[in-house]
């Protein structure tokens, strides 16, 4: 069965300091894979996906990126950290070739982020 | 992808069915009608879809209007565990974008 890992769960970094957030998937190949963020109280916002290695769209300019260094790992990264970065960012992924006809996302647990 | 409005917030008495309605009005032929729950703190939970016929899982129905315009799903028999917020997403491409959803609180 597939499965999908976060880490950390929750974290608390400095203004200005770095970040790395990790996602990987296993029990599958090729997938998908997705970034978001959800700030307190607020939606879902889509940050990132990607379709295949070293792909990456940005959906939102920020003080964010992500990178896929390999097929079933993505990563999140910032290299100075703003205040306004604090939130909950949540990995996904689906199967490639997903067109919506069998297949739904499945989210990992999330990071719990707060910038101080 | 098309847009979809929900009420911001509804009540539901345990044990009863919850019926929560999502239009789309702008949807198109080849796109899906998703549902989502997140409970506090913990990531989305996959419900439901369909395209054109109604749907039923254990979890849930989706019933889809013959005009597809709009859907509603229901949790047949809601309990203090089914509250959460539910988002109804449609969907054509790569991305399951996300809107504020309706917040679903089931009472003792």
């Amino acid at each position: 069965s597939q499965t999908i890992h976060q880490w950390p769960a929750t974290l608390v970094q400095p203004v200005g300091s770095p970040l790395s957030l990790e996602c990987t998937v296993e029990g599958t190949s090729n997938p998908n894979l997705y970034w978001y963020r959800q700030a307190a109280g607020r939606g879902l916002q889509l940050l990132f996906y990607s379709v295949g290695i070293g792909q990456i769209s940005s959906e939102v300019p920020q003080n964010l990126s992500a990178s896929r260094p390999q097929d079933r790992q993505f990563i999140l990264s910032s290299k100075k950290l703003l205040l306004s970065d604090s939130g909950f960012y949540l990995c996904a992924w689906t199967r490639r070739g997903f067109t919506g006809a069998t297949y739904g996302y499945t989210f990992g647990s999330g990071t719990r982020l707060t910038v101080v | 992808d098309a847009k979809t409005t929900q009420p911001p917030s509804m009540d539901c008495a345990e044990g009863r069915a919850a019926n929560l309605p999502c239009n789309h009005s702008t949807i198109s032929g080849n796109e899906y009608v998703y549902w989502y729950r997140q409970i506090h703190s913990q990531g989305p939970q996959y419900i439901i879809h369909g395209l054109k016929n109604n749907e039923t899982n254990e979890m849930a129905s989706l019933i889809i209007t013959e005009d597809r315009k709009s859907s509603t799903l229901i949790l047949p028999h809601a309990t203090l565990r089914d509250t959460a917020v539910y988002y109804c997403i449609v969907r054509g491409g790569n991305k399951l974008v996300f809107g504020a959803g309706t917040i679903l609180r089931v009472k003792s």
